[in-house]
């Protein structure tokens, strides 16, 4: 069974504090991988799509790093904004998938002004 | 461009009733996937397409039936509701073609069932 864990489950932070979260993934037949950020009553929105082993993205505050031979991508906030509260959720796209996500179930990121 | 969007937004049914949630996308894209989103739970998958007159059971595809008679258009199916079925429904798009699959999220549907 394929499985993707993010951690933590949920984080509060204070305006300007800046935070990451982590996403593990199987290591093995990799496809790519994903980051959505879901406000509250709206619908998961694509922040990044990483493929390649070693891929850094960035928008903006937020910038995610991909490592694909161990199975992790990290996904950071600088200078957390309260816009930014948001569930973060990864998904892990394995190769002959046929385009199926597995999703992890998220970090909950509330921030206070 | 409308993205993708789902009809209704929310729905209260009676235990045993039926009924059918549309999924349509202006995209052309040839993926199209139902999720299910429950607290504890995260996005589960139920069914998916990958193309017109083709569809296939993800994770929990039970109590579910899905039709894509257009490229376009997602039907998903509950033929008997069972209050086990009550939660927020949401439809994805993607294309072949999209670097790593990005998948675009229609804004849900609220299912309660009683």
């Amino acid at each position: 069974i394929l499985n993707v864990e993010q951690s933590p489950q949920s984080l509060h932070v204070q305006e300007g504090d800046s935070t990451n979260f982590t996403c593990s993934f199987p290591s093995s037949n990799f496809y790519a991988l994903h980051w959505y950020r879901w406000e509250t009553a709206k619908s998961p929105e694509a922040l990044f799509v990483m493929t390649l082993n070693g891929d850094e993205k960035k928008k903006g505050r937020i910038s995610a790093t991909l490592n694909t031979k161990e199975g992790y991508s990290y996904l950071y906030i600088k200078g957390s904004q309260p816009e930014d509260s948001a569930t973060y959720l990864c998904a892990f796209l394995y190769g002959g998938s046929q385009g199926n996500l597995i999703f992890g179930k998220g970090t909950k990121l509330s921030v206070k002004p | 461009n409308a993205g993708v969007t789902q009809t209704p937004k929310f729905r209260v049914l009676k235990t045993g009733q039926s009924m059918t949630l549309l999924c349509a996308q202006d995209m052309n894209h040839e993926y199209m996937y139902w999720y299910r989103q429950d607290p504890g739970m995260g996005l589960r998958l139920i069914h998916y397409s990958v193309g017109e007159g083709t569809t296939a059971k993800g994770e929990v595809p039970d109590g579910y039936n899905v039709s894509r008679l257009k490229k376009q258009n997602f039907l998903l199916g509950l033929e008997s509701a069972a209050p086990s079925q009550t939660s927020v429904y949401f439809c994805a798009s993607s294309s072949l073609a999209g670097e790593g699959n990005e998948q675009f999220f229609g804004p849900g549907t609220r299912l309660t069932v009683l």
